[in-house]
């Protein structure tokens, strides 16, 4: 599976969108993006996820580059609750699931 | 109870104890999942089961040893830990083997004396 880089630390104030970047240029045609973020001192939590198109839920919006190179998580109206550390993970859609460091997202008041 | 379940939450036990993780999933997924989260590091994926069979053992060492004796339950059996295992031990669930929607559980806190 491919690898990705995101910054370790963002901060964001309350009530704005939260942009979370990931790299992941080394990603293969068949490879999904999946975000996840986990709360302190609770289990991961799946947000979204997409293969080329971008995508939109109840809590957030994926856009993925045209060359799939890289991709952003936003979260339109960022609240206090949002604060955790968020996940890019690309995946084939096997089981060997790699987390790695996440962006520790600081939404403030 | 909805979602994944795991007991006990916190766990505290001595290298020589015997002890298990009990997790439970009530969303009538078919793959389960044991991950450990140590201290400043990314989770780590440990074991994989769908539809009751291991499908995965992540290098892991043999005194954690898992069980699933049914879709809905699953158990790590615990015995001659060392300190360096304590760690937050999540399990997750999905409707097939792969990440695509991992549930999680709340975890369990294990400290090893």
């Amino acid at each position: 599976d491919a690898k990705t880089t995101q910054p370790p630390s963002m901060d964001c104030a309350e009530g704005r969108a939260a942009n979370l970047p990931c790299n992941h240029s080394t990603i293969s045609g068949n490879e999904y993006v999946y975000w996840y973020r986990q709360i302190h001192s609770q289990g991961p939590q799946y947000i979204i996820h997409g293969l080329k198109n971008n995508e939109t839920n109840e809590m957030a919006s994926l856009i993925i580059t045209e060359d799939r190179k890289s991709s952003t998580l936003i979260l339109p109206h960022a609240t206090l609750r949002d604060t955790a550390v968020y996940y890019c993970i690309v995946n084939t859609g096997g089981f060997k699931t790699i987390f790695g460091a996440g962006t520790r997202l600081f939404v403030k008041a | 109870e909805t979602g994944v379940t795991q007991t006990p939450r916190h766990l505290v036990m001595g290298m020589t104890n015997k002890k298990s993780l009990k997790c439970e999933q009530h969303l009538g997924h078919n793959a389960m999942y044991w991950y450990k989260q140590s201290a400043k590091k990314p989770l780590e994926l440990m074991f994989v089961y769908s539809l009751e069979e291991r499908v995965e053992n992540n290098s892991v060492p043999s005194r954690f040893s898992p069980e699933c004796p049914n879709s809905s339950h699953l158990f790590l059996h615990l015995h001659t830990l060392q300190p360096e295992d304590s760690a937050l031990y999540l399990c997750a669930s999905s409707q097939a083997t792969g990440i695509y929607e991992q549930y999680f559980g709340p975890g369990t806190r294990l400290t090893v004396t």
